[in-house]
């Protein structure tokens, strides 16, 4: 079976803590994407990441960093939490393009709630 | 810049009756995908439409794709409460995988 995992289905955080979000899916699949969830704002892409060490800014990057050293693993750091980063955070990944299919599957998600 | 529209926003149904709802994209795509959300959970995939004219059924759901039109349709047949959930569709468009989603479809059933 198909899967994405995510380190921490509920995180609380202080501000100004460092969060390390982490993600690891066993599909082999190139790439990976880190979103944000909010009422109202639907999904908005943070990062995604096309390869190992490889990683492109997606619309929403500030506050956020991201690091790709192994091909299933994709992590998400805020480097100092702030409560307007209090939201629900979903993984996924997808083969490439020559991935005839080309699903794109997510993680359970984290919600993280920021003091 | 690709963009994908979804109406209605939220979708009151009553059991029992069919009803379908849309997914407009702005670009040429090769690929629209829908996904469920229930609420506090993650997203599940229904489809994948690969297509013009591709039709794909699940149960009392069936997605198609008009890629002249850039229209995507979700039909439900006959609804039942199970169905209550937040619907995305996303499309895929450029030379990566990453996909635009739509902002979603609360559908909400009611005896």
């Amino acid at each position: 079976d198909v899967k994405v995992t995510q380190s921490s289905r509920y995180l609380v955080k202080r501000t100004g803590e460092k969060v390390f979000l982490e993600c690891v899916q066993d599909m082999d699949h190139e790439n990976m994407f880190w979103y944000r969830q909010d009422p109202g704002l639907g999904l908005r892409l943070i990062y995604f990441s096309y390869d190992v060490k490889m990683k492109e800014k997606g619309d929403i990057p500030e506050g956020y960093s991201v690091s790709r050293e192994k091909k299933e693993r994709f992590s998400l750091i805020l480097e100092s939490a702030s409560t307007n980063q209090t939201s629900m955070y979903l993984c996924a990944s997808i083969g490439g393009l020559a991935d005839f299919y080309n699903e794109q599957f997510f993680g359970p998600g984290t919600r993280l709630t920021v003091l | 810049e690709l963009k994908v529209e979804q109406n209605p926003l939220f979708l009151s149904m009553q059991e029992g009756k069919n009803y379908t709802i849309y997914c407009n994209y702005s670009t040429t795509s090769d690929r629209l995908y829908w996904y469920r959300q229930d609420p506090g959970k993650s997203l599940e995939s229904l489809f994948v439409l690969l297509s013009n004219g591709a039709v794909k059924q699940e149960g009392r759901l069936m997605a198609s794709l008009d890629t002249k039109a850039r229209l995507s349709t979700l039909h439900i047949t006959a609804a039942v409460h199970d169905l209550s959930a937040t619907y995305f569709c996303a499309v895929r468009a450029g030379a990566n995988s990453k996909l635009t989603f739509g902002k979603g479809i609360t559908l909400s059933v009611r005896p």
